[in-house]
């Protein structure tokens, strides 16, 4: 139990195209789903969290206009990049935390961004 | 300010002993701890958990240590398994509604056969 998968597994865009990364629950209910970036040799870091049926909470220095949040169901969210650069380049990972369970929170398996 | 910290990047074990990853961290208000083991190009994978209620949480060959005045825990492994290579993340949450994770910088764990 517990799986989150992610789509696609690895992109690459060129400079000013926008880039959608799903994240879904696949067999329970997450009410709140979290987006982290990481790069190389880095820890994960949150960049926002998703709620269902609201707005997303944006950390400290994530532009929140470049980084769509769409929580649109119990089972899925969705990251869009817009106008993506270079700089952009990272692996996108998901988490979803199980509605009313503990504080574990489980991952996709993440999306390798690559912007030319 | 990094509130949660792995000191080692790295460690290296014989299979069959035992391997211990250590983690601390600052922030007082952090009240649930988890273990995260991740290997190239994957997501996190869910190890073990402990609250701060507690000071050792087992799971088969896995068990955790937190020494809350310390602000440190450790994760044993034993006996180690070549299997077990891989990145491991310590991570903290405090209490909230959205229990945000902060994560550690990872310790890449090498088991020798």
């Amino acid at each position: 139990g517990a799986v989150v998968s992610q789509h696609p597994s690895w992109v690459i865009c060129k400079s000013g195209t926008s880039v959608k990364i799903e994240c879904r629950s696949l067999d329970f209910q997450a009410t709140t789903m979290f987006w982290y970036r990481q790069f190389p040799k880095q820890s994960l870091m949150l960049m926002a969290t998703s709620n269902e049926g609201s707005k997303a909470t944006y950390e400290q220095g994530v532009e929140k206009d470049k980084f769509l949040i769409n929580h649109a169901s119990l089972t899925l969210s969705t990251l869009t990049v817009t106008s993506a650069h270079p700089e952009d380049s990272s692996f996108y990972i998901c988490s979803a935390r199980v509605t009313g369970s503990t504080d574990t929170q489980y991952f996709g398996p993440g999306t390798r961004l690559t912007v030319l | 300010d990094q509130q949660v910290k792995q000191n080692s990047p790295s460690l290296s074990v014989q299979e069959g002993r035992i391997s211990i990853l250590n983690c601390d961290y600052t922030n007082s208000m952090f009240d649930y701890f988890l273990w995260y083991k991740k290997y190239p190009a994957e997501g996190p994978t869910f190890l073990i958990s402990i609250s701060s209620i507690k000071d050792k949480n087992e799971d088969g060959r896995f068990t955790v240590f937190l020494n809350k005045s310390a602000k440190h825990l450790s994760l044993h492994i034993v006996p180690s398994q070549p299997g077990d290579s891989a990145v491991y993340f310590c991570a903290a949450a405090s209490g909230g509604s959205n229990y945000k994770l902060t994560f550690g910088k990872g310790t890449l764990l090498t088991v020798n056969p």
